[in-house]
């Protein structure tokens, strides 16, 4: 499969526990996309890496919030001190460098605070 | 700001034909549209871009007009395999390349 693959696909924490979310995006696409989505609501951006550089960060996003492409290839979202709010589905999508930008979509990462 | 769409939801018996509209305050350099089943990540449909240009494949086509920021997305001879919510995704001029989803249309086809 050459799709985009997230893993894991769900994930169960404790609120104040920190987690870990692994994308890997389409081999040759240069940029990846992180968006969270709520029950009910269409996708929200998040952040957007162009190879390992992070080009935009949404000003909504906590200081909780961090993610990193290191390599240019597969990224990585941290929230740190998780709370219940931050419950959602956590999409990641990628797309080649040049318009279109056509992005597609990897299944989620389904985050649960308790 | 996020793209409004209309209607927010939609019951069509197979066959029938439905029109999603999306529709944006700020000029746009492009929507993309995307279907979502429950529990399943948004699936790409297709992209329009600055230009007013409409595209279409297989029974789904959609247009854009540069004028008004808006978008329409045709689903004619509507199928079972239609049924799902359909976002539309804005990128705004000069706004970089990160979508804003609509409000999303739930849409679903009975026999």
């Amino acid at each position: 499969d050459t799709g985009v693959s997230q893993d894991p696909r769900h994930k169960i924490t404790k609120r104040g526990q920190n987690v870990t979310f692994r994308c890997d995006p389409i081999s040759e696409h240069n940029r990846l996309y992180w968006y969270r989505q709520t029950l009910g609501q269409g996708p929200e951006f998040l952040t957007y890496f162009q190879n390992e550089a992070q080009l935009e960060k949404s000003r909504l996003l906590s200081d909780r919030f961090s993610a990193e492409r290191p390599k240019g290839s597969f990224s990585t979202l941290e929230i740190q001190r998780t709370e219940q709010g931050d419950s959602a589905m956590y999409l990641c999508a990628s797309s080649l460098e040049g318009p279109p930008y056509e992005q597609y979509f990897g299944p989620g990462t389904r985050l649960t605070v308790t | 700001q996020q793209p409004v769409q209309s209607p927010q939801a939609v019951i069509l018996r197979e066959g029938e034909d439905a029109v999603i509209n999306c529709s944006s305050s700020k000029a746009l350099y492009s929507v993309h549209w995307y279907r979502q089943k429950h529990g399943e990540a948004p699936v790409f449909l297709m992209i329009l871009l600055k230009g007013g240009e409409q595209k279409g494949h297989d029974k789904i086509s959609a247009s854009f007009n540069e004028k008004k920021q808006q978008s329409s997305l045709y689903l004619t001879a509507s199928q079972l395999s239609y049924s799902g919510t359909y976002f539309c995704g804005t990128e705004i001029v000069g706004g970089g390349n990160k979508l804003t989803f609509g409000t999303g249309t739930q849409l679903k086809v009975e026999l």
